[in-house]
Protein backbone atom coordinates (compact mmCIF):
# COMPACT_ATOMS: atom_id res chain seq x y z
CA UNK A 1 0.00 0.00 0.00
CA UNK A 2 1.43 2.99 -1.15
CA UNK A 3 -1.54 5.66 -0.62
CA UNK A 4 -2.14 8.88 1.02
CA UNK A 5 -5.35 9.37 1.72
CA UNK A 6 -7.20 12.72 2.44
CA UNK A 7 -10.53 13.35 3.20
CA UNK A 8 -12.16 15.02 1.85
CA UNK A 9 -12.08 15.30 -1.91
CA UNK A 10 -13.84 18.46 -2.03
CA UNK A 11 -15.06 20.80 0.69
CA UNK A 12 -17.26 24.08 0.83
CA UNK A 13 -17.26 26.27 4.17
CA UNK A 14 -18.32 29.83 5.20
CA UNK A 15 -15.77 32.60 6.77
CA UNK A 16 -17.10 31.46 10.16
CA UNK A 17 -17.44 27.88 9.90
CA UNK A 18 -15.12 25.52 11.52
CA UNK A 19 -13.83 22.03 9.70
CA UNK A 20 -11.07 19.85 9.58
CA UNK A 21 -9.23 17.93 6.59
CA UNK A 22 -8.06 14.62 7.34
CA UNK A 23 -4.79 12.93 6.27
CA UNK A 24 -3.90 8.77 6.82
CA UNK A 25 -1.09 6.72 5.62
CA UNK A 26 -0.64 3.29 6.43
CA UNK A 27 3.47 2.96 5.01
CA UNK A 28 5.00 3.25 8.43
CA UNK A 29 6.17 6.80 7.56
CA UNK A 30 6.91 8.87 10.37
CA UNK A 31 7.30 12.16 9.19
CA UNK A 32 4.22 13.70 7.16
CA UNK A 33 3.87 17.46 5.52
CA UNK A 34 0.94 20.05 4.82
CA UNK A 35 1.47 22.07 1.61
CA UNK A 36 -0.75 24.50 0.13
CA UNK A 37 -1.04 24.58 -3.42
CA UNK A 38 -2.85 27.85 -5.82
CA UNK A 39 -4.07 27.47 -9.27
CA UNK A 40 -0.62 26.97 -12.16
CA UNK A 41 1.68 27.70 -8.84
CA UNK A 42 4.49 25.01 -7.01
CA UNK A 43 2.85 23.33 -3.59
CA UNK A 44 3.93 25.82 -0.64
CA UNK A 45 5.22 24.12 2.37
CA UNK A 46 2.65 24.91 5.76
CA UNK A 47 3.68 22.50 7.99
CA UNK A 48 6.24 19.19 8.13
CA UNK A 49 5.58 16.60 11.25
CA UNK A 50 8.58 13.99 12.57
CA UNK A 51 7.43 11.30 14.65
CA UNK A 52 4.85 13.22 15.68
CA UNK A 53 6.04 16.15 16.63
CA UNK A 54 5.58 19.79 14.40
CA UNK A 55 9.26 20.62 13.32
CA UNK A 56 8.12 23.08 10.86
CA UNK A 57 5.67 25.72 10.57
CA UNK A 58 6.26 28.08 7.42
CA UNK A 59 5.05 30.99 9.57
CA UNK A 60 1.32 29.81 8.87
CA UNK A 61 -1.52 31.94 9.78
CA UNK A 62 -3.26 30.75 13.03
CA UNK A 63 -6.91 30.24 11.53
CA UNK A 64 -4.62 26.80 10.39
CA UNK A 65 -4.12 24.25 13.15
CA UNK A 66 -1.94 21.35 12.54
CA UNK A 67 -2.64 18.12 14.78
CA UNK A 68 -0.75 14.67 14.24
CA UNK A 69 -2.67 12.35 16.82
CA UNK A 70 -0.59 9.06 16.10
CA UNK A 71 2.11 8.24 13.32
CA UNK A 72 -0.81 7.27 10.66
CA UNK A 73 -2.91 10.34 11.11
CA UNK A 74 -2.68 14.35 10.06
CA UNK A 75 -5.43 16.55 10.94
CA UNK A 76 -5.50 20.36 9.77
CA UNK A 77 -8.48 22.00 11.64
CA UNK A 78 -9.63 25.17 10.00
CA UNK A 79 -11.39 28.18 11.00
CA UNK A 80 -11.83 31.40 10.16
CA UNK A 81 -9.95 31.36 6.62
CA UNK A 82 -10.29 34.09 4.40
CA UNK A 83 -11.74 33.31 0.71
CA UNK A 84 -7.97 33.81 -0.47
CA UNK A 85 -7.48 30.48 1.38
CA UNK A 86 -9.42 28.36 -1.55
CA UNK A 87 -6.97 26.08 -2.59
CA UNK A 88 -5.53 22.54 -3.18
CA UNK A 89 -4.56 21.31 0.37
CA UNK A 90 -2.03 18.66 -0.09
CA UNK A 91 -1.00 16.18 2.54
CA UNK A 92 2.21 14.10 1.73
CA UNK A 93 4.31 11.57 4.32
CA UNK A 94 7.91 10.47 4.00
CA UNK A 95 10.52 7.30 5.60
CA UNK A 96 11.96 6.43 7.42
CA UNK A 97 14.17 4.72 5.57
CA UNK A 98 17.89 3.08 5.06
CA UNK A 99 19.13 6.11 3.28
CA UNK A 100 16.88 8.23 1.85
CA UNK A 101 13.53 8.20 1.10
CA UNK A 102 10.64 10.23 -1.37
CA UNK A 103 7.48 11.63 -0.63
CA UNK A 104 4.09 10.29 -1.79
CA UNK A 105 1.32 12.72 -2.39
CA UNK A 106 -2.44 12.73 -1.66
CA UNK A 107 -4.72 13.67 -4.05
CA UNK A 108 -5.66 16.74 -1.93
CA UNK A 109 -8.70 18.38 -0.62
CA UNK A 110 -10.15 21.13 -3.00
CA UNK A 111 -11.05 23.98 -0.43
CA UNK A 112 -13.60 26.67 -1.34
CA UNK A 113 -13.94 29.69 1.10
CA UNK A 114 -17.41 31.67 0.65
CA UNK B 1 17.89 28.53 2.37
CA UNK B 2 16.98 25.60 0.00
CA UNK B 3 15.60 27.05 -3.32
CA UNK B 4 14.90 25.45 -7.05
CA UNK B 5 14.58 27.43 -9.86
CA UNK B 6 12.89 26.03 -13.04
CA UNK B 7 13.97 28.07 -16.05
CA UNK B 8 10.74 26.85 -18.67
CA UNK B 9 8.24 27.70 -17.48
CA UNK B 10 5.72 27.03 -20.80
CA UNK B 11 7.43 24.38 -22.99
CA UNK B 12 4.97 22.89 -26.35
CA UNK B 13 6.47 20.27 -28.17
CA UNK B 14 5.57 17.96 -31.53
CA UNK B 15 4.79 14.07 -30.31
CA UNK B 16 8.29 12.35 -30.76
CA UNK B 17 10.53 15.85 -30.63
CA UNK B 18 12.65 15.79 -27.41
CA UNK B 19 12.66 16.73 -24.27
CA UNK B 20 14.87 19.23 -21.46
CA UNK B 21 13.61 20.66 -18.53
CA UNK B 22 16.07 22.67 -16.68
CA UNK B 23 16.51 22.63 -12.74
CA UNK B 24 18.91 24.37 -10.73
CA UNK B 25 19.10 24.40 -7.10
CA UNK B 26 20.54 25.71 -4.30
CA UNK B 27 21.32 23.48 -0.99
CA UNK B 28 24.20 23.49 1.71
CA UNK B 29 24.70 19.57 1.97
CA UNK B 30 24.12 16.38 0.59
CA UNK B 31 21.13 16.79 -1.42
CA UNK B 32 17.91 14.59 -2.54
CA UNK B 33 16.47 15.48 -6.20
CA UNK B 34 13.10 14.50 -7.31
CA UNK B 35 11.36 15.26 -10.62
CA UNK B 36 7.58 15.27 -9.59
CA UNK B 37 4.54 15.56 -12.45
CA UNK B 38 1.04 16.52 -12.08
CA UNK B 39 -1.60 15.35 -14.58
CA UNK B 40 -4.72 17.72 -14.75
CA UNK B 41 -6.40 16.24 -12.04
CA UNK B 42 -4.39 14.31 -10.55
CA UNK B 43 -2.30 14.11 -7.76
CA UNK B 44 1.16 14.65 -7.65
CA UNK B 45 3.27 11.45 -8.93
CA UNK B 46 7.16 10.62 -8.79
CA UNK B 47 9.11 10.76 -11.47
CA UNK B 48 11.99 9.88 -10.54
CA UNK B 49 14.92 10.73 -7.76
CA UNK B 50 18.43 10.97 -7.10
CA UNK B 51 20.15 10.23 -3.81
CA UNK B 52 23.83 9.20 -4.71
CA UNK B 53 25.51 7.15 -6.98
CA UNK B 54 25.31 7.01 -10.26
CA UNK B 55 24.76 10.51 -11.48
CA UNK B 56 22.13 9.79 -14.37
CA UNK B 57 19.05 8.51 -13.15
CA UNK B 58 16.14 7.04 -15.01
CA UNK B 59 12.71 7.03 -14.04
CA UNK B 60 9.17 5.82 -14.93
CA UNK B 61 7.67 6.35 -18.78
CA UNK B 62 11.10 6.85 -20.34
CA UNK B 63 12.05 9.80 -18.11
CA UNK B 64 15.72 10.78 -16.74
CA UNK B 65 17.77 13.02 -15.41
CA UNK B 66 21.21 14.28 -14.53
CA UNK B 67 22.56 15.27 -11.66
CA UNK B 68 25.67 17.72 -12.10
CA UNK B 69 27.04 18.73 -8.74
CA UNK B 70 28.95 21.52 -10.31
CA UNK B 71 26.01 23.41 -12.01
CA UNK B 72 23.65 22.19 -8.92
CA UNK B 73 21.40 21.34 -11.78
CA UNK B 74 19.35 18.41 -11.96
CA UNK B 75 17.69 18.77 -15.64
CA UNK B 76 15.29 16.36 -17.15
CA UNK B 77 15.19 14.62 -20.16
CA UNK B 78 12.86 12.50 -22.47
CA UNK B 79 14.39 11.18 -26.02
CA UNK B 80 11.23 11.34 -27.46
CA UNK B 81 7.74 12.94 -26.20
CA UNK B 82 3.89 11.25 -26.41
CA UNK B 83 0.58 13.05 -26.08
CA UNK B 84 0.27 12.06 -22.70
CA UNK B 85 3.08 13.87 -21.31
CA UNK B 86 1.39 16.49 -21.24
CA UNK B 87 1.35 17.90 -17.75
CA UNK B 88 2.75 20.26 -14.93
CA UNK B 89 6.46 19.24 -14.30
CA UNK B 90 7.83 20.36 -10.72
CA UNK B 91 11.64 19.50 -9.83
CA UNK B 92 11.88 19.62 -5.88
CA UNK B 93 14.86 19.51 -3.63
CA UNK B 94 15.14 18.15 0.00
CA UNK B 95 17.41 16.90 2.93
CA UNK B 96 18.62 13.17 3.39
CA UNK B 97 16.22 11.20 6.22
CA UNK B 98 19.40 10.24 8.09
CA UNK B 99 20.10 13.76 8.95
CA UNK B 100 17.69 14.73 10.05
CA UNK B 101 14.28 12.03 10.66
CA UNK B 102 12.68 13.49 8.07
CA UNK B 103 11.80 17.12 9.51
CA UNK B 104 13.26 19.00 6.59
CA UNK B 105 11.39 21.18 3.95
CA UNK B 106 11.05 19.40 0.40
CA UNK B 107 11.39 22.86 -1.50
CA UNK B 108 8.93 22.57 -5.03
CA UNK B 109 10.24 24.63 -8.40
CA UNK B 110 8.04 26.51 -10.06
CA UNK B 111 7.01 24.04 -12.25
CA UNK B 112 6.71 23.46 -16.10
CA UNK B 113 3.92 23.44 -17.39
CA UNK B 114 4.68 21.19 -20.99
CA UNK B 115 1.84 20.69 -23.91
CA UNK B 116 2.83 18.08 -26.12
CA UNK B 117 0.58 18.47 -29.76
CA UNK B 118 -0.27 16.10 -32.03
Amino acid sequence: DTEVTQTPKHLVMGMTNKKSLKCEQHMGHRAMYWYKQKAKKPPELMFVYSYEKLSINESVPSRFSPECPNSSLLNLHLHALQPEDSALYLCASRGPGEENTEAFFGQGTRLTVV
Amino acid sequence: AQSVSQHNHHVILSEAASLELGCNYSYGGTVNLFWYVQYPGQHLQLLLKYFSGDPLVKGIKGFEAEFIKSKFSFNLRKPSVQWSDTAEYFCAVGGPWRLTGGGNKLTFGTGTQLKVEL
